[in-house]
């Protein structure tokens, strides 16, 4: 069984840029969320897909967007990045059933987004 | 207004004493999960536990024990006879919405047992 996997782990990029995080979902689990952690802080939820399709999203603007493809894999894109961006990015994959999110989730070690 | 607060920002023990973690968890809902996360320096959220609303019944795995109170809104977390490996951030977490596609995690703990 594989976990879940993310990457890149480390990126640099400037203010004004654009970013594209991946992540593959454990095997069995068909959705995915993604969280902002800053340094010393809990995670924040930012959105859930599910049947490729966002269906939950946090208190974070339109342009934090994202992707879910047929193999329940996932991407986090991130338009017009600001100084504030700069956080541990967070994928976790978990399964829905019959509608459901069963609620547990397995977490990635993270993409760690540094906004210059 | 949904809100986890963990008021313990950080813990220091020394190994083999027993530690309790607090989480106050504040929802209109009715059904909710609530659940605690470890994370070790390498950054990956480890599952701990997981509590739906309706369950207040408490439970022990080995050396760690949750207490579920709606009363209180409290969900802790205890681990006895802590150890070094113990040491991490833990997060208590809370998850709502019609199909459980809200999630609200409290700041962290972070806890150091000494040798």
């Amino acid at each position: 069984e594989t976990g879940v996997t993310q990457s890149p782990t480390h990126l640099i990029k400037t203010r004004g840029q654009q970013v594209t995080l991946r992540c593959s979902s454990q095997s069995g689990h068909n959705t995915v969320s993604w969280y902002q952690q800053a340094l010393g802080q809990g995670p924040q939820f930012i959105f859930q897909y599910y049947r490729e399709e966002e269906n939950g999203r946090g208190n974070f603007p339109p342009r934090f967007s994202g992707l879910q493809f047929p193999n329940y894999s996932s991407e986090l894109n991130v338009n017009a990045l600001e100084l504030d961006d700069s956080a541990l990015y967070l994928c976790a994959s978990s399964l829905t059933r019959g509608g459901t999110n069963t609620g547990e989730l397995f977490f990635g070690e993270g993409s760690r987004l540094t906004v210059l | 207004a949904q809100k986890v607060t963990q008021a313990q920002t950080e813990i220091s023990v020394v190994e083999k004493e027993d530690v309790t973690l607090d989480c106050v968890y504040e929802t209109r809902d009715t059904t909710y999960y609530l659940f605690w996360y470890k994370q070790p320096p390498s950054g990956e959220l480890v599952f701990l536990i997981r509590r739906n609303s309706f369950d207040e019944q408490n439970e022990i795995s080995g050396r760690y024990s949750w207490n579920f109170q709606k009363s209180t809104s409290s969900f802790n977390f205890t681990i006895t006879a802590s150890q070094v490996v113990d040491s991490a951030v833990y997060f208590c977490a809370l998850i709502l919405g019609y199909n459980f596609n809200k999630f609200y995690f409290g700041s962290g703990t972070k806890l150091n047992v000494k040798p």
